[in-house]
């Protein structure tokens, strides 16, 4: 069945840092994919978004690209703030008949430091 | 405009006790999710709604897991009788018309069960 995999942390990280996490996924056909981000004691966030191969999101100063041929869509910031402190879940969309539901990773905890 | 909201946000009740959890989508929002959030794990879909109609509860533990829309708006999800794996946080989401969206997440109702 369709999965994503993203890795492990925490990932901790000196203030303006770059920011890299890994996201590869497994699917069948041309899912949509997304990073979602949960603040300490909030809900999830859509942080961005790609529906199709090539495409960048962008929010934030974060960015990922669909890479079909490495089925890929890593996170990237070029300098981290201490706000961004979060964790982070890759997911993937799966379409089946009337369904829409979001398949998650496990989760990228960042933890940034002053 | 306001948030999903959900109550009640935490809750400790002891095994083979029932819980009942509340969801109030995004107003005028057709679709409604349910998740679970393990610990130490991405959230998964327990049941998705289209207005007040079932569209996948395939991953929903039927035997003591049950969740209703009235009226296509409010849902509430139930647990009983609880069992010390039930212990996660309960995420709902929703989403504008087909599901097609982006879905919008609440804050989550976290449950431990003793």
């Amino acid at each position: 069945g369709n999965s994503v995999t993203q890795m492990e942390g925490p990932v901790t990280l000196s203030e303006e840092a770059f920011l890299t996490i890994n996201c590869t996924y497994t699917a069948t056909g041309y899912p949509s994919l997304f990073w979602y981000v949960q603040y300490p004691g909030e809900g999830l966030q859509l942080l961005l978004k790609a529906t199709k191969a090539d495409d960048k999101g962008s929010n934030k100063g974060f960015e990922a690209t669909y890479r079909k041929e490495t089925t890929s869509f890593h996170l990237e910031k070029g300098s981290v703030q201490v706000s961004d402190s979060a964790v982070y879940f890759c997911a993937l969309r799966d379409y089946g008949g009337a369904t829409n539901k979001l398949i998650f990773g496990t989760g990228t905890l960042l933890a940034v430091q002053p | 405009e306001a948030g999903v909201a959900q109550s009640p946000r935490y809750k400790i009740i002891e095994k083979r006790q029932s819980v009942a959890f509340w969801c109030n989508p995004i107003s005028g929002h057709a679709t409604l999710y349910w998740y679970q959030q393990i610990l130490g794990q991405g959230p998964k879909l327990l049941i998705q709604f289209q207005n007040n109609g079932v569209v996948d509860d395939s991953q929903l533990p039927k035997d003591r897991f049950s969740a209703e829309r009235l009226k296509g708006v409010d849902s509430t999800l139930k647990i009983q009788p609880a069992k010390l794996e039930d212990s996660a946080v309960y995420l709902c989401a929703s989403s504008p018309g087909t599901g097609m969206e982006t879905q919008y997440f609440g804050p989550g109702t976290r449950l431990l069960v003793l």
